[in-house]
């Protein structure tokens, strides 16, 4: 099976700093990448489908790129209430798997 | 609108079965790829199970042969057989629908709010 491994596992940045995320598939899955976003104590929401296509009404300062083996979520200024872990999930055949998460702070 | 709602989950000693349901709105279960994805206590997401609109299913190596999705179309309701359970099944159990794009639906756009299984004696 495909494994995904997702780089850091935590981060601390301020408010307004880029941050960047990475999720490197065992295997090429072309574009089959999710990620979703969890905050605390609530439900994971997708945040990106398709490595790429942000999901209806998802903050535009979130952003995915990759394809085959790599691939990245980009928050282009973080904000307070981007304090989460954020998980990515591959898709192109089953079983599908997740990322182990990465844990986002604010310095 | 688009909702899941997760029932059925509870306290049960190892070796004991539990049924969870997902009651489905606005949007037809058997149209969809629908799934189960649980998360351990202070753990990440784990994919437990999907069937696809087709009917066919597919599970995770850790709950193959002990855990059975199914649907039922007439009451629009995901269902999960949990049997032969463990102590590291206890989790909070999601049910999660496939997207829906040009680019697969194995990704989920719909998540219900989550039932907690704790396995314990």
């Amino acid at each position: 099976d495909i494994q995904m491994t997702q780089s850091p596992s935590s981060l601390s940045a301020s408010v307004g700093d880029r941050v960047t995320i990475t999720c490197r598939a065992s295997q090429g899955i072309s574009n089959f990448l999710a990620w979703y976003q969890q905050k605390p104590g609530k439900v994971p929401k997708l945040l990106i489908y398709a490595a790429s296509t942000l999901q209806s009404g998802v903050p535009s300062r979130f952003s995915g790129s990759g394809s085959g083996t790599d691939f990245t979520l980009t928050i282009s200024s973080l904000q307070p209430e981007d304090v989460a872990t954020y998980y990515c999930q591959k898709y192109n055949s089953a079983p599908w798997t997740f990322g182990q998460g990465t844990k986002v702070e604010i310095k | 609108e688009v909702q899941l709602a997760e029932s059925g989950g509870g306290l049960i000693q190892p070796g004991g079965s539990l049924r969870l349901s997902c009651a489905a709105s606005g949007f037809t279960v058997s149209s969809n790829y629908m799934n189960w994805v649980r998360q351990a206590p202070g753990k990440g997401l784990e994919w437990v199970s999907v069937i696809y609109s087709g009917g066919s299913t597919y599970y995770a190596d850790s709950v193959k042969g002990r855990f059975t999705i199914s649907r039922d179309n007439s009451k629009n309701t995901l269902y999960l057989q949990l049997n032969s359970l463990r102590a590291e099944d206890t989790a909070v159990y999601y049910c999660a629908r496939g997207g829906r794009s040009g680019s697969g639906s194995g990704y989920f756009d719909y998540w219900g709010q989550g039932t907690l299984v704790t396995v314990s004696s």
